[in-house]
């Protein structure tokens, strides 16, 4: 099992500032198989990107993902009240392995 | 639009089984991968498994002794059953579907899940 490690736990930011998140996986991981999550109290979690940089449908552009074997990243260029959340990142290492980070909470300052 | 709604008991007594309904709304589920997850309060999100194409199922390692998904196109509903349930299996239960079994672009809203005597 491929385990992904999510930090920081938490980002303490303010509306128009920079986020940056990260996933480091125990392995390397192909990036066609990392995606990325948002997930707000009581509601569904909403797909962000996918392939580690393919934005799902109506994100908007201010998000972005990159990386490649262990690491990944997504950004958010500037915070919007609305982003702030919780993200995750997902990992599919084949038929039987697919696995979630702890998850980043990003928390208005 | 797609949308998917998770339902079942929210109480269970140790040892019984779990069972989950997941309806789909807006899209037919004889195409795709439909998957089960959960989440532990204060714990990871766990992929539990999928059902695909067929019928096919593929299920988490830790958890492949006690789970059964199944499909009904003519509802189209897909299941969980998850026997023998401990107070670990308390958790908030999701489904989604994913267009590949990589990732997921649409989930339900939850369903929490009680295991207590």
């Amino acid at each position: 099992e491929t385990v992904l490690t999510q930090s920081p736990g938490t980002l303490s930011l303010s509306p128009g500032e920079r986020a940056t998140l990260s996933c480091r996986a125990s392995q390397s991981v192909s990036s066609t198989y990392v995606a990325w999550y948002q997930r707000k109290p009581g509601q569904a979690p909403r797909l962000l990107i996918y392939g580690a940089s393919r934005r799902a449908r109506g994100i908007p552009d201010r998000f972005s993902g990159s990386g490649s074997g262990r690491d990944f990243t997504l950004t958010i260029s500037r915070l919007e009240p609305e982003d702030f959340a919780v993200y995750y990142c997902q990992q599919y290492g084949g038929s039987r392995d697919l696995t979630f980070g702890g998850g980043t909470k990003v928390e208005i300052k | 639009q797609l949308q998917l709604q998770e339902s079942g008991p929210g109480l269970l007594k140790p040892s019984e089984t779990l069972s989950l309904t997941c309806t789909v709304s807006g899209g037919s589920i004889t195409s795709d991968h439909w998957t089960w997850i959960r989440q532990p309060a204060g714990k990871e999100l766990e992929w539990i498994g999928r059902m695909y194409t067929g019928g096919n199922t593929n299920y988490n390692p830790s958890l492949k002794s006690r789970v059964t998904m199944s499909l009904d196109t003519s509802k189209n509903q897909f299941s969980l059953n998850l026997s023998s349930v401990t107070a670990a299996d308390t958790a908030v239960y999701y489904c989604a579907r994913g267009p590949y079994p990589h990732y997921f672009d649409h989930w339900g809203q939850g369903t929490l899940v009680t295991v207590s005597s």
